[in-house]
């Protein structure tokens, strides 16, 4: 079945700079790439998605990037603020349907 | 739009003992999932329905673990002879099958004692 990896469990930055987070994952078929963002005590949280089909999408602060060949893909967060601050999950899909999520990066804006 | 409606939000039972979890999904979405967070194991998919029709328990443990959907405004998740390895947080996502965005209620945490 599918593997995914986020390598850094962990991550700070400084508000304003960027932050970047990435993904691995196993499955050729995989074809649908959302993250999500989970905050302290709350549920999960739709962040952005990308589709095989492209290799690059932003909206707003927020950038996507996905290699396929190197079956990687990661989420770009510009001009970070303190309300960046949650674990952000990877949950690539080959059915937009079952998600696999990846261990999750905790992030941390520090004023 | 209330969103995805979990109860109970935390659930006590002693070892042995049947849970049973309720989920509402946001009105019009068509496909229903269910997934358990874990520190241990982290987020893994459990199963999920479309139009009230079981498509994909694949994540669902074989035994002691059942899902139904009796109508299209909700959907439970019942577990039998609970364990203590059965304790977490299980959260249910519903979606408009014309888009991708799973949108996930807050979860039950269940602890089995």
């Amino acid at each position: 079945g599918e593997k995914v990896e986020q390598h850094e469990s962990t991550l700070s930055v400084r508000e304003g700079d960027s932050a970047v987070i990435n993904c691995t994952y196993t499955d050729t078929a995989s074809s649908y790439f959302p993250w999500y963002k989970q905050e302290a005590g709350k549920g999960l949280h739709f962040v952005i998605d990308i589709r095989s089909n492209v290799d690059r999408k932003q909206s707003q602060r927020l950038i996507v990037l996905l290699d396929k060949k190197a079956k990687r893909f990661s989420l770009h967060i510009t001009a970070t603020q303190p309300e960046d601050s949650a674990i952000y999950f990877c949950a690539p899909s080959g059915s937009f349907n079952k998600l696999t999520f990846g261990a999750g990066t905790r992030l941390a804006v520090c004023p | 739009n209330a969103g995805v409606i979990q109860t109970p939000r935390h659930k006590v039972t002693g070892k042995g003992q049947e849970a049973t979890l309720w989920c509402e999904p946001i009105s019009g979405h068509s496909a229903v999932f269910w997934y358990r967070q874990t520190i241990v194991q982290g987020l893994e998919f459990l199963t999920y329905f479309r139009n009230q029709a079981p498509i994909d328990d694949s994540g669902m443990p074989k035994e002691r673990f059942s899902a139904q959907m009796p109508n299209q405004s909700h959907s439970t998740l019942k577990i039998q002879s609970t364990q203590p390895q059965d304790s977490a947080v299980y959260l249910c996502a519903s979606r408009d099958w014309g888009s991708y965005e799973q949108y996930f209620g807050p979860g039950t945490r269940l602890t089995v004692l």
